[in-house]
Formats: C-alpha cells, structure tokens, sequence
C-alpha cells in the first residue's frame, strides 16, 4: 500500500519562529489533508489540498502532486500551535478512505 | 455547519459491560467513519459507511458492532472489551468518494 512519511518527527520551536513540515507519499493521490490535533484529541481540518498552494492566516501549504510531497509552513508560531500534525491521502488505487502519516509533534515554548 | 459531535466525550466500563458511542453530523454527508487511536500513534481506520451502508470493515473484532440508523447518526456497539481497547474513538464524515473529511471531538475510553 501506499507509504506516508512525515517529517521531522518531533520539533520544538521558540515562540515567533517559523518552521516547515514535510510530508512526502509513495503513490499518486487523489486527495491530501493536513490536520493539527489539539491535546485534547480533537483533529482540526487545516487544508485540503490535493495539488496546488493554499493559505489560511499564519499557515500555509503547497502540494506537488507530480514529485510525491506536500509541505505545511508555519509562521510566527504560538503556543497554540503545539500538538501534532497529521498529513492524510487518498491513493489513487485502491479502496483506502485515508491514510494518515506518523505526524510531527510540534512544541513551540514561550 | 461543519460539525461532527461524539457522545460520550469519556467513557470507562467493565470488560463485561455493554456500551455505546454515538456521532451525529448535520453536513449532508454520506460517508461516516469509525477510527481507533492509541497514544503517541495516528488514527487507524476501523469501519467505513456509504449511504447507511457498511462498505469497509477492516478485520475490527466482532466485540465492536457498527450501526448507522440514518444518514446523519453512526453508533459503535462496545460489549466484551479488553483492556487494550482502550483509546480515542474518533467518527469522522464525507462526501461520498473520499473527498474532504471532517472529525469529531472523540470519546476517550478507558476499558478496566
């Protein structure tokens, strides 16, 4: 089946500070979502972006749908952007809804 | 609205005990989702329903039983757990044909 990898795994970030998060997917994808969930386990939806750029506020994320990898920036970060952000696909081939990458765990400290 | 609420938001029982989970969605989606997740992993997808239909089981334990009554409500039956049941139960919608998904806040349950 189709492989998600996310990069870094765990990220600890000043207040302010900007950083990149990678995902890249092993197979062509109909559809790619990024969701931060909050550590109360809640899963936001933050993009649905299966090819092209989006932003919404201090976040922002580009999928190259030919080369295998989207990224989610993130600028000025606060507190409130810690927890873990999950990118999810759907392949193309197959019967699979969605399938989630391992997440990068994100800190960002005052 | 784009929201999908779960009921209870915890939920602790006996391994002999018989309870449910509910979720409900008022967006006109079609597709429902039950998913499993453990601590420190990502969410593992368990069942998928289609227009009020179970389309995906994924080898989920008989102990867990779906039901999706109406095209707005999906329940998950607990009865006979173990302890390593124990985990956030989240229940998401869709369009149908995998398009954007949307999730609820999850029930976290604590099986002793």
């Amino acid at each position: 089946g189709i492989q998600v990898e996310q990069s870094p795994p765990d990220l600890i970030l000043q207040e302010g500070a900007n950083s990149t998060l990678r995902c890249n997917f092993s197979d062509s994808v109909n559809n790619l979502q990024w969701f931060h969930q909050n550590p109360w386990g809640q899963l936001i939806n933050l993009f649905y972006i299966p090819s092209g750029t989006k932003q919404n506020g201090r976040l922002s994320a580009t999928t190259v749908a030919t080369e295998r990898y989207s990224l989610l920036y993130i600028s000025s970060s606060q507190t409130t952007d810690s927890g873990v952000y999950f990118c999810a696909v759907v392949p193309n081939s197959g019967n699979t809804p969605l399938v989630f990458g391992k997440g990068t765990r994100l800190s960002v400290i005052a | 609205d784009t929201e999908v609420t779960q009921t209870p938001k915890h939920l602790v029982m006996g391994m002999t005990n018989k309870k449910s989970l509910k979720c409900e969605q008022h967006m006109g989606h079609r597709a429902m989702y039950w998913y499993k997740q453990k601590a420190k992993k990502p969410p593992e997808l368990m069942f998928v329903y289609s227009y009020e239909k179970l389309s995906i089981n994924e080898s989920v334990p008989s102990r867990f039983s779906p039901e999706c009554p109406n095209s707005s409500l999906l329940n998950l039956h607990l009865h006979a757990l173990q302890p390593e049941d124990s985990a956030l139960y989240l229940c998401a919608s869709s369009q149908v044909g995998y398009n954007e998904q949307f999730f609820g806040p999850g029930t976290r349950l604590t099986v002793l």
